[in-house]
Parts: structure tokens; C-alpha cells; sequence
């Protein structure tokens, strides 16, 4: 399967940590990528190589990765954090780019 | 300051065509694999096709391979998305993307909406 899968929403309030997970049969051979993406915004890269944070991105935001499920994780979540997070990877065989669905992070 | 600028979007009937353009601003092209990535409106990313720097590796997302072609001027630091056959579903915000193969899109563009409705 080329697809990955993430759960529609999560909500957590101020302060806590945030787990979002993503599926895909994939990822024990390929790297995960997450992106966050603000109303009218371009996406924005927040994690590379499943674990990897670019300059920039702050230290709260980390990622991991376990068998075929990767997760992002937003460590004392503030309310700027708010937005939609995508993973991406490729298929198996390297060629196909493919996205998760997307998931809706709400600051309670 | 390194920017990717997208450009012509706009109406068109199905089964009509389109061309996008995207210009890249305080880099070069040919360092990167390019990519193009749309979002329904209120909906998810969907990969569209990528390309090499040298044109030689290219690749299609199902949705759109024979309909679509993604090519670049490297002498004008410009990508191209031609479009055609269009049809209602490709109705989208189209964003160009660098992209490492098998890796991330690092530059966004801030996209083109395309409408394709009669």
C-alpha cells in the first residue's frame, strides 16, 4: 500500500504534549517528513528523515519513528502551534511521493 | 531571499488546458529536484509529478499521468506545469516545491489556484 495514515484530529490543552501519529507500510524502509500548515499558509517543513529538525523549528517539536508508525510530537504545546500536520514519505520502491491525510491539531 | 513565485492560474472549462509557471528567487534550480504538489481548497496535499535538475528523471502521480507535463527552463530559472484535459478534481491550489529525491520539499511557493468549472 502507497498510503499513509493519520488520525483526522487531535486536541490537547495549552502546556501538554501532543502525539500524532502516522501509518504506512512503507516507513520501516523509507523516511518520514512532517510539515505544518497554518490557514492561508504555505506548508512548512518541521521534521526530516523522521527525526531530524531543521534550523529554526523549535526544540518542542521532535519526531520518531517505530516499525511501520511514525510520530510527531509537540512537547509543551503552545496555542501558535494550532494548524494542520501532514506526513509524507515515498512508496517502497522510492518513486511515488505520497502524503497522509492530515491532521488537525487543536489547542484546548 | 530564496522564494519560489507561482503563476498562472485561473478558470478554465474541463477539457481545456493550462500552463503554470513557478520562478525561483535567490537560488538555482539546478540544484534541486522540483516538484509540484496540489490542496483542494479545505482538503489534504496531494503530490502531482516531480523532476530532475537534468529533465531525465521524472515521475507522475496516477491522477494526472498522461494529462500532465512538468518541464524547466534552467536559462530562466522557471518550472513548468502544462495541464491538460482538465477536468473538475484537478480544481486546486498548486504549489511548487524543491524536493530531495526520496526527501522533503524544503521551498514552498505560496500556489496558483486553478478552477476548472463550465
Amino acid at each position: 500500500s502507497n498510503e499513509l495514515t493519520q488520525p483526522p484530529s487531535v486536541s490537547v490543552s495549552p502546556g501538554q504534549t501532543a502525539r500524532i501519529t502516522c501509518s504506512g507500510d512503507a516507513l520501516p524502509k523509507q523516511y518520514a517528513f512532517w510539515y505544518q500548515q497554518k490557514p492561508g499558509q504555505a506548508p512548512i517543513l518541521m521534521i526530516y528523515k523522521d527525526n531530524e529538525r531543521p534550523s529554526g523549528i523549535p526544540e518542542r517539536f521532535s519526531g520518531s519513528s517505530s516499525g511501520t508508525t511514525v510520530t510527531l510530537t509537540i512537547s509543551g504545546v503552545q496555542a501558535e502551534d494550532e494548524a494542520d500536520y501532514y506526513c509524507q514519505s515515498v512508496d517502497i520502491s522510492g518513486t511515488y511521493v505520497v502524503f497522509g491525510g492530515g491532521t488537525k491539531l487543536t489547542v484546548l | 531571499q530564496v522564494k519560489l513565485v507561482e503563476s498562472g492560474g485561473g478558470l478554465v472549462k474541463p477539457g481545456g488546458s493550462l500552463r503554470l509557471s513557478c520562478e525561483a528567487f535567490g537560488f538555482t534550480f539546478s540544484d534541486y529536484y522540483m516538484s509540484w504538489i496540489r490542496q483542494v481548497p479545505g482538503k489534504g496535499l496531494e503530490w502531482v509529478a516531480y523532476t530532475s535538475s537534468s529533465g531525465r528523471t521524472i515521475e507522475y502521480a496516477d491522477s494526472v499521468k498522461g494529462r500532465f507535463t512538468i518541464s524547466w527552463d534552467n536559462a530562466k530559472n522557471l518550472l513548468y506545469l502544462q495541464m491538460k484535459s482538465l477536468r473538475a478534481e484537478d480544481t486546486a491550489l498548486y504549489y511548487c516545491a524543491t524536493w530531495e529525491l526520496r526527501g522533503a520539499f524544503d521551498i514552498w511557493g505560496q500556489g496558483t489556484m486553478v478552477t476548472v468549472a463550465s
